[in-house]
């Protein structure tokens, strides 16, 4: 079956630095989606990504979805502590199963 | 507006007793269901997805079994439950292939 795979598993930075987080498929997507898991929380849905090349930010966040529909990334500019979480990457695989990463958990000494 | 409910959310549960999680759903209709598991910093495991009441697809085979006896209302269940049952179980709900809405989640531990 269709695999997402999330690399780093962890990455610890200073506040003010950037961060980067890379989610490769082994099938292509429909679409693409980024959640964020605060610690002790529940995961919270971030953005969609549907079309190939798609870029799309919010605010210090850059998502971008490959033009093989098959990789994506998050990129977080100058980050804050209030970025710290678990950032999931998901695809669906057919209509209803989606498809979770393992998570890059972003830790952020302040 | 939507809202997705969980309860408990914490539970303590001996090794070999029965386990009923309940969500429900409010302000949608059809939806599809989910229920994941996450071990401690850990992803997420589906277990068990539903597009109508009464269908179930199961993920992984173990001894936990969910329903739907209502459109919005899903149930994760187990007769004996096992150590390896610990975890944060989490459902969800979504509309076709759009973004998953979460619930607040379950801390179950088994001893």
């Amino acid at each position: 079956g269709q695999q997402v795979m999330q690399i780093p598993q962890y990455q610890h930075v200073q506040e003010g630095e950037d961060f980067t987080t890379y989610c490769n498929s082994s099938t292509t997507l429909s679409n693409i989606q980024w959640y964020k898991q605060r610690p002790g929380g529940h995961p919270v849905f971030l953005i969609q990504l549907v079309k190939s090349g798609e870029v799309k930010k919010q605010k210090r966040l850059t998502f971008q979805f490959g033009e093989a529909k098959k990789n994506s990334s998050l990129h977080i500019t100058a980050t804050q502590t209030t970025d710290v979480g678990t950032y999931f990457c998901a695809g669906y695989q057919g209509a209803q199963k989606l498809v979770f990463g393992q998570g890059t958990r972003l830790t952020i000494n302040p | 507006s939507q809202t997705i409910h969980q309860w408990p959310a914490t539970l303590v549960q001996p090794v070999g007793s029965p386990l009923s999680l309940e969500c429900t759903v409010e302000g949608t209709s059809n939806p599809n269901l989910y229920w994941y598991r996450q071990a401690a910093g850990r992803g997420l495991q589906l277990l068990f997805y539903s597009v109508g009441i009464g269908q179930i697809s199961s993920e992984v085979p173990q001894n936990l079994s969910a329903s739907r006896p209502q459109d919005r209302q899903f149930i994760l269940s187990s007769k004996k439950l096992l150590l390896s049952d610990s975890g944060f179980y989490l459902c969800a709900w979504s509309v076709w292939n759009n973004e998953q809405f979460f619930g607040p989640g379950t801390r179950l531990t088994v001893l």
